[in-house]
């Protein structure tokens, strides 16, 4: 069975820093891209980042660019976001993904989310 | 902002026929696969339908989906009180480079 555990989310001041981190099972995580999505409270889905296997190979929203970072540990089967310099709009669930069949595909196994506030 | 637009609601009684529709353009829906998604609220996003028409396994046949140029179509028959969720459209969009989501439709059985 594929899991994905997000972990890392939290409270964070305007400017601030927090680095999330999605632990994946129960497939081969070095063979598949990965992704986060956010959902700000009440909103709809916002993609994020893209990451390829390698972890040579990046993509960002315009939202996010210049501030957040993906990178991934194959050998820890596990994915990050750094995200800097953070913005009360930057509040959201935090969603890794699984990206089949390629990076510029789609999110098929999603984890459970991880809470980012950004507050005062 | 999202790039993809879908009605904010939809409703049908149990039994009856539910339908979505996405509206993209030629950088996404027009030239990408469409997925869908549905979320219960307070749960992560699901995969129902990918590459336009195909269906995950564990995915029953009342849930469908087709294309047509720039617009998509999610179909849900036979509604039960069980699919009352949000759904969200989804593709790749080769001029931002970026995977797109619809702006999402609340299904609502009456």
């Amino acid at each position: 069975e594929v899991q994905l555990v997000e972990s890392g989310g939290g409270l964070a001041q305007p400017g601030g820093s927090l680095r999330l981190s999605c632990g994946g099972s129960g497939f081969t995580f070095r063979n598949y891209a990965m992704s986060w999505v956010r959902q700000a409270p009440g909103k709809g889905l916002e993609w994020v980042s893209v990451i390829n296997t390698g972890g040579g190979g990046t993509n960002y929203a315009d939202s996010v660019k210049g501030r957040f970072t993906i990178s991934r540990d194959n050998s820890k089967n596990t994915l990050y976001l750094q995200m800097d310099s953070l913005r009360a709009e930057d509040t959201a669930v935090y969603y890794c993904a699984r990206v089949v069949p390629e990076m510029s595909g789609r999110p098929d196994q999603w984890g459970q989310g991880t809470l980012v506030t950004v507050s005062p | 902002q999202s790039v993809l637009t879908q009605p904010p609601s939809v409703s049908a009684a149990p039994g009856q026929k539910a339908t979505i529709s996405c509206s993209g353009s030629s950088s996404n829906v027009g030239n990408s696969y469409v997925s869908w998604y549905q979320q219960i609220p307070g749960t992560a996003p699901k995969l129902l339908i990918y590459e336009n028409n195909k269906r995950p396994s564990g995915i029953p046949d009342r849930f469908s989906g087709s294309t047509s140029g720039t617009s998509a179509t999610l179909g849900i028959t036979g509604l039960q009180t069980g699919d009352e969720a949000d759904y969200y459209c989804g593709a790749w969009d080769t001029s931002l480079s970026a995977y797109v989501f619809g702006t999402g439709t609340k299904v609502t059985v009456l």
